[in-house]
Formats: structure tokens, sequence, C-alpha cells
């Protein structure tokens, strides 16, 4: 079975750090893109950032909102994919979903998403 | 790229036809998706590269369109129809997806 299990929210103090962790499984993880998305408390859905596959060097893509402040990584060994998270604002707090896309081209929708993990960023 | 829904709520009873609009700020091809959320849960995605309905998903959903004006109906709704709808284009980065349209019961 295709799952993937976030963790690592919780409060963090503005202008502190995080790591999410989303554990993959019922697949090869190494062949696929994988995104992170987000949702603020009562709002919409926002792309957080992609993981292109191995075959693309896992390079990245990221919402303008977190470039510079967010880094996605993997580990290959673990079937896991990371979000840095650097220079928490307040207005990252949200419900942070991995997603895995149908398809690594144009066009791969996100069949797979986890059950997602709170980030909340207060003082 | 800019998706626009329409309209962003929406009540309707059991058995109604309704149409959901998406708006591309720009031609995105057919690289649009659909998903559906009920609260506290993860989205699920219901319609792919703007008609394609994802597996196990029922018929009465279907969804239109190409470059930037595309629809989601529900041909007969079900009680657990009732949840928030986005679109999502998937043409260009970053990925966008529009604001929502919450169905509610009338």
């Amino acid at each position: 079975e295709v799952q993937l299990v976030e963790s690592g929210g919780g409060l963090v103090q503005p202008g502190g750090s995080l790591r999410l962790s989303c554990a993959a499984s019922g697949f090869t993880f190494s062949d696929h893109y994988m995104d992170w998305v987000r949702q603020a408390p009562g709002k919409g859905l926002e792309w957080v950032g992609r993981s292109r596959n191995k075959a693309n060097s896992y390079t990245t893509e990221y919402a303008a909102s977190v470039k510079g402040r967010f880094t996605i990584s993997r580990d290959e060994s673990k079937n896991s994919l990371y979000l840095q998270m650097n220079s928490l604002k307040t207005d990252d707090t949200a419900v942070y979903y991995c997603a895995h896309p149908h398809s690594n081209n144009w066009g791969g929708a996100f069949d797979i998403w986890g059950l997602g993990t709170m980030v909340t960023v207060s003082s | 790229i800019q998706l626009t829904q329409s309209p962003s709520s929406l009540s309707a009873s059991v058995g109604d036809r309704v149409t959901i609009t998406c708006r591309a700020s720009q031609g995105i091809s057919s690289y649009l998706a659909w998903y559906q959320q009920k609260p506290g849960k993860a989205p699920k995605l219901l319609i792919y590269e703007a008609s394609t309905l994802q597996t196990g998903v029922p018929s009465r959903f279907s969804g239109s369109g190409s470059g930037t004006g595309f629809t989601l109906t529900i041909s007969s709704l079900q009680p657990e129809d009732f949840a928030t709808y986005y679109c999502q284009q998937l043409n260009d980065y970053p990925v966008t997806f529009g604001q929502g349209t919450k169905l509610e019961i009338k």
C-alpha cells in the first residue's frame, strides 16, 4: 500500500527552525517526484515546493514565499523526504502535507497525500 | 499563474447538478486537477489532466476544459459530496491552487 506519513511538527518561536519528515512506503521512492503543500488554519492550499527524482538529481523548486528559508531534501536509504524550515514567521503556521504526483511529467496531479503535520509559529 | 474559482461558496440540495468553474490567468493546456477536501482531512484527487477521472472516484464527477477555462461538474449531489473543492494547475512553477469552493447543504 502506498503511504506517506509526516512528522516533526510542533510549536516554534518566530525566527526559529524546524525540520519536517515524510516517510514514504509502497513505491520506489527514488523514481518519483515529491511535493510539500501547506494549509494555514481556515485557509486554502498553498504549494510549498518540490523534489524531483533521482534521475533529475533530486533538484528542487520552491514557492516565492519560502524560497531562501526552506530547503527540501531526501534520504534515499530511509525513503524519507524532508522540509527544513528556517527563519520561521507567524505566516508559516499551517498544516504541512507531503504529496506524491501521479506522474513526473507536467500535469502530474497529487494522488497520494499524507495526513499532515501541524506547525505553529508563535511567541 | 493565478487560478480563480467561482463561486467561492455554493448551497445545493441532494440530487442537484452542480458546476464549479476555474479560470487561469494564462493558458495551462489541460494540466489542471480538481481535489475534494473535508474538514480535518487531506485533499483527495478527483480529476487530473482536466477531464480524467481518478481511479475509484464516482462517475457523477466530471471535468472539462482546456487553456484558461475549466469546469468541475457533479451530476447528482450525494450527502458525502458536501466539502470544499480546489482546482490546481500543474503547467508551470510555482504550482498554484484556486482559492476553493465550499459546497454546503441547502
